[in-house]
């Protein structure tokens, strides 16, 4: 099965500024997507941003864009301008073709005033 | 907008009972999923469905079960509940086995084993 590790429980962000996330995973597949997803504390997950492997370029959601390293087997989330809205928990997810995903541990994502 | 639904946000069960958890999704979709949500474990697969009436094991299936009677809707069962069930379930659905596919999540069931 792959695994998908994020190596950071707990990150914080002074509003305004900018986060990185990171997220590496364990791949021998060519082909898959790899995504970022949001659990603000009311707990419902939404989908931040999906990255296709075949694509070299970098995807982007107005304030969050990745990076995206296929050989190093990278994929971690930068928030831009920081809200209060932000915080929350966000899991990276790889899926290939087929039916499961794999999600990491999460980072929590503090937002200070 | 897709929407998920789960039958409860909260419940407590005491040990030994059998626990339903419910899940509805409104768009069609052919994949759902139920996941437990863990401090410092991530999410964690227990069992998903790729069509009506069939099922995969997830990652922990041990002591749950799964019904899929209806496109639309896909049950978690525990048979008996224990203690160590104690946990966030969350339900999510995705429209094919397309990578591409982003799965949609329910708002979560707290469930409590005493």
């Amino acid at each position: 099965a792959q695994t998908v590790t994020q190596s950071q429980p707990e990150m914080s962000v002074q509003e305004a500024e900018t986060v990185t996330l990171s997220c590496t995973y364990d791949t021998s597949e060519s082909d898959y997507y790899l995504f970022w997803y949001k659990q603000p504390p009311s707990r419902q997950m939404i989908l931040v941003i999906r990255q296709e492997a075949y694509k070299q370029q970098n995807a982007t959601e107005n304030r969050f864009s990745v990076n995206f390293q296929k050989a190093a087997k990278s994929f971690s989330l930068k928030i831009s301008d920081s809200q209060l809205g932000d915080a929350a928990m966000y899991f990276c997810a790889y899926r290939s073709y087929g039916n499961q995903f794999y999600f990491g541990t999460g980072t929590s994502l503090t937002v200070i005033p | 907008d897709v929407k998920v639904t789960q039958s409860s946000r909260y419940l407590v069960k005491r040990t030994g009972e059998k626990v339903f958890l419910e899940c509805v999704q409104d768009m069609d979709h052919e994949n759902m999923f139920w996941y437990r949500q863990d401090p410092g474990l991530g999410l964690r697969l227990i069992y998903f469905s790729y069509d009506v009436k069939m099922k995969e094991k997830g990652d922990i299936p041990e002591g749950y079960s799964v019904s899929r009677e209806k496109k639309e809707r896909f049950s978690l069962i525990l048979e008996s509940a224990s203690t160590n069930q104690t946990s966030m379930y969350l339900c999510a659905s995705t429209l094919g086995p397309s990578g591409s596919n982003e799965q949609f999540f329910g708002p979560g069931t707290r469930l409590t084993v005493l």
